[in-house]
């Protein structure tokens, strides 16, 4: 079964850095993309970037670009999202979700992490 | 504001049939792929339909996708109160390079 398991629940201050995490099994994690999904509470779902994970290769939304770095690990199948320096407004569910090549769909997804960051 | 522009909610009885509208233009619509998700209350989203008008595999056949132009159109047909969700389009847009989603449609099954 193709799965994606992601890190748990965050909370941190503002100005704090983080990394979260998504593993992949059940399928060849080196010849696929992984792509980051942003969802605010209440609101409806931001597309923030996507990595090749045999090379890196790595496409950012303009939206995103600057604001978060996304990596992975071929080795351990994991794919992160990580923020140097959070905000409030970073507040919301991320979900990792396996994509095909342009981004033309995105399947299966992980089951989010939810950061929140307060002070 | 979403590149592309879906109707914020919708809604019909059991049984009837309703159609969810994705708007675009011909850097997203237009000249590429549309998929559709599927998000229950407390849930992560679910592919429903890829490349345009493709069902993923389980999906019943009672959900239906089709493309005209820049428009595309999410087709539930014999609804159930399982139905009730968030529906969302997606696709990839060449002008920004990204993909995009729509703002997301809300089924209610009266």
């Amino acid at each position: 079964e193709v799965q994606l398991v992601q890190s748990g629940a965050e909370v941190k201050k503002p100005g704090e850095s983080l990394r979260i995490s998504c593993k992949g099994s059940g399928y060849s994690f080196t010849s696929q993309w992984i792509g980051w999904v942003r969802q605010m509470p209440g609101k409806g779902l931001e597309w923030m970037g996507m990595i090749y994970t045999s090379d890196s290769d790595t496409r950012y939304s303009p939206s995103f670009q600057g604001q978060v770095i996304i990596s992975a690990d071929k080795s351990i199948t994991t794919a992160y999202l990580q923020w140097s320096s959070l905000k409030a407004s970073d507040t919301a569910m991320y979900y990792c979700a396996r994509s095909s090549v342009g981004g033309r769909w995105f399947d299966p997804w992980g089951q989010g992490t939810l950061v929140t960051v307060s002070s | 504001q979403s590149v592309l522009t879906q109707p914020p909610s919708v809604s019909a009885a059991p049984g009837q049939k309703v159609t969810i509208s994705c708007s675009g233009s011909s850097s997203n619509i237009g000249n590429n792929y549309v998929s559709w998700y599927q998000q229950l209350p407390g849930t992560a989203p679910k592919l429903l339909i890829y490349d345009n008008n493709n069902r993923r595999s389980g999906i019943p056949d009672r959900f239906s996708g089709s493309k005209s132009g820049t428009t595309a159109t999410l087709a539930i047909t014999g609804l159930q109160t399982g139905d009730e969700a968030d529906y969302y389009c997606g696709t990839w847009d060449s002008s920004l390079s990204a993909g995009v989603f729509g703002g997301g449609t809300k089924l209610t099954v009266l």
